[in-house]
């Protein structure tokens, strides 16, 4: 089975520094997908990036960019120029590329100190 | 704005009652997930519909059960409902490849 672990329960940065979140999954397959999202306070969840599995090159999102380690089944998130908005609870999750259901991570809440 | 509703936005009830919730899925999106998110907690996969088909199971009480209808709306029955049961229960859709949309949920108060 398909498992995603994310192993800060809690980060913290300063405004305007840089933060990365881990994640790591478990699978046996060569194809699939994965996201970081977002739940701010307001508890929407919103796609913050995602990667297909067989891209090598490392998706980005303005402030935001992954570190996709195959081999090592490691995904994290980098948050560059952190701001106030981005202070929230950042899910990592995992979806098979010919399966329907999506695994996600545990969490990480973020805080952004002024 | 994901393009998934959910309805209704907040909902109040007493134990032991019945609700409904509701989620339209993104227009062409096949597939609907149902999530349960306790307060500070993550996500807890419920159940996963495709085409009106249930392709997924998780971790779903008995008491609660779901469809997706040929317009591919999406209902999610909560029976019997105990105080635990208050959450944030989100809705969203996806396509047979990519990421999954969310709705802005269905916040439940169980009193």
């Amino acid at each position: 089975a398909q498992t995603v672990t994310q192993s800060q329960p809690e980060m913290s940065v300063q405004e305007a520094e840089t933060v990365t979140l881990s994640c790591t999954y478990d699978t046996s397959e060569s194809d699939y997908y994965l996201f970081w999202y977002k739940q701010p306070p307001s508890r929407q969840m919103i796609l913050v990036i995602r990667q297909e599995a067989y891209k090598q090159q490392n998706a980005t999102e303005n402030r935001f960019s992954v570190n996709f380690q195959k081999a090592a089944k490691s995904f994290s998130l980098k948050i560059s120029d952190s701001q106030l908005g981005d202070a929230a609870m950042y899910f990592c999750a995992y979806r098979r590329n010919t399966g329907n259901q999506f695994y996600f991570g545990t969490g990480t809440s973020l805080t952004v100190i002024p | 704005d994901s393009g998934v509703t959910q309805t209704p936005k907040h909902l109040i009830t007493a134990t032991g009652q019945r609700v409904t919730l509701r989620c339209s899925p993104r227009s062409g999106d096949l597939s609907v997930y149902w999530y349960q998110q306790s307060l500070d907690q993550g996500l807890q996969f419920l159940i996963q519909y495709y085409n009106g088909e249930e392709r997924a199971k998780g971790n779903i009480l008995e008491r609660f059960s779901a469809q997706q209808f040929p317009d591919l709306h999406s209902e999610l029955n909560l029976s019997s409902l105990e105080l635990g049961d208050s959450a944030l229960y989100f809705c969203a859709s996806s396509r047979l490849a990519g990421e999954q949309f969310f709705g802005p949920g269905t916040r439940l108060t169980v009193l």
